[in-house]
C-alpha cells in the first residue's frame, strides 16, 4: 500500500472555526490531491499540487486553502468552517499525470 | 472536457452470478480509464487501468474491462460475484498530459446470498 497518512480521521468543530487537515506521504510522489466525497456526488477535487509550493484550483475549492511547503506534506485549511462541508476528505497522490492516483484513508469531519 | 457516466448507482447481484458495472466516458482525446473500488470506512483501491496498450484490461479480484472506442465505454465485469465483493466501485478518466481524473458518481454493488 502507498504511504499515505491522513490526520487527524475524525472531527468535529463548531461554525466558523478554522480547520486544517494533513496528508503526509512517504512515496515522494510530485502530485498530491484533495477531494471531498459526498453522497451523491462522488468524488470532487478540491485544490491539488503539482510540486512544493505548486498548487491549482479544482472543481470545488471555494472556502479551501492549500499549502505545500515539502514534498511529502500537503495541508487543507478552512479557514472558516461552515456546515455545508461536512463531509469527507480523502487525500491522493500520483507520480505524474495519467498515473493512477492512490488514495488515504480519509478523515471524516463535522461541522455542527 | 472530459466526463464519466455510471449507469445505475446501485446494481445487486446474486453470488455466483456474472458482475457487469457500466461506465461511459467523453473525452476530446485519447484517455486513460481507471476502475477503483471502495470499501467501507476505506479510500479508493484501483482495480484497473487501460493506457492503450490493450483494449481488455485485467484487475485483480478476477475483475476486468473492456475499452470499445466506437461506444465510449469502459464496463467492467467479473464471472462470478462473492459476497467480498460488495462496496461501491468508481469509473474514472484523464485526458492525455492532464494533471487530473474525473470520477464519476459510483455504483455501489450488492451481493444476494
Amino acid at each position: 500500500d502507498a504511504g499515505i497518512t491522513q490526520s487527524p480521521r475524525h472531527k468535529v468543530t463548531e461554525t466558523g472555526t478554522p480547520v486544517t487537515l494533513r496528508c503526509h506521504q512517504t512515496e515522494n510522489h510530485r502530485y498530491m490531491y484533495w477531494y471531498r466525497q459526498d453522497p451523491g456526488h462522488g468524488l470532487r477535487l478540491i485544490h491539488y499540487s503539482y510540486g512544493v509550493k505548486d498548487t491549482d484550483k479544482g472543481e470545488v475549492s471555494d472556502g479551501y486553502s492549500v499549502s505545500r511547503s515539502k514534498t511529502e506534506d500537503f495541508l487543507l485549511t478552512l479557514e472558516s468552517a461552515t456546515s455545508s462541508q461536512t463531509s469527507v476528505y480523502f487525500c491522493a497522490i500520483s507520480a505524474g499525470s495519467n498515473q493512477p492516483q492512490h488514495f488515504g484513508d480519509g478523515t471524516r469531519l463535522s461541522i455542527l | 472536457a472530459q466526463s464519466v457516466t455510471q449507469l445505475g448507482s446501485h446494481v445487486s447481484v446474486s453470488e455466483g452470478a456474472l458482475v457487469l458495472l457500466r461506465c461511459n466516458y467523453s473525452s476530446s482525446v485519447p484517455p486513460y480509464l481507471f476502475w477503483y473500488v471502495q470499501y467501507p470506512n476505506q479510500g479508493l483501491q484501483l482495480l484497473l487501468k487501460y493506457t492503450s496498450a490493450a483494449t481488455l484490461v485485467k484487475g485483480i479480484n478476477d475483475f476486468e474491462a473492456e475499452f470499445k472506442k466506437s461506444e465510449t465505454s469502459f464496463h467492467l465485469t467479473k464471472p462470478s460475484a462473492h459476497m467480498s465483493d460488495a462496496a461501491e466501485y468508481f469509473c474514472a478518466v484523464s485526458e492525455t498530459g492532464d494533471d487530473k481524473i474525473i470520477f464519476g458518481k459510483g455504483t455501489r454493488l450488492h451481493i444476494l446470498p
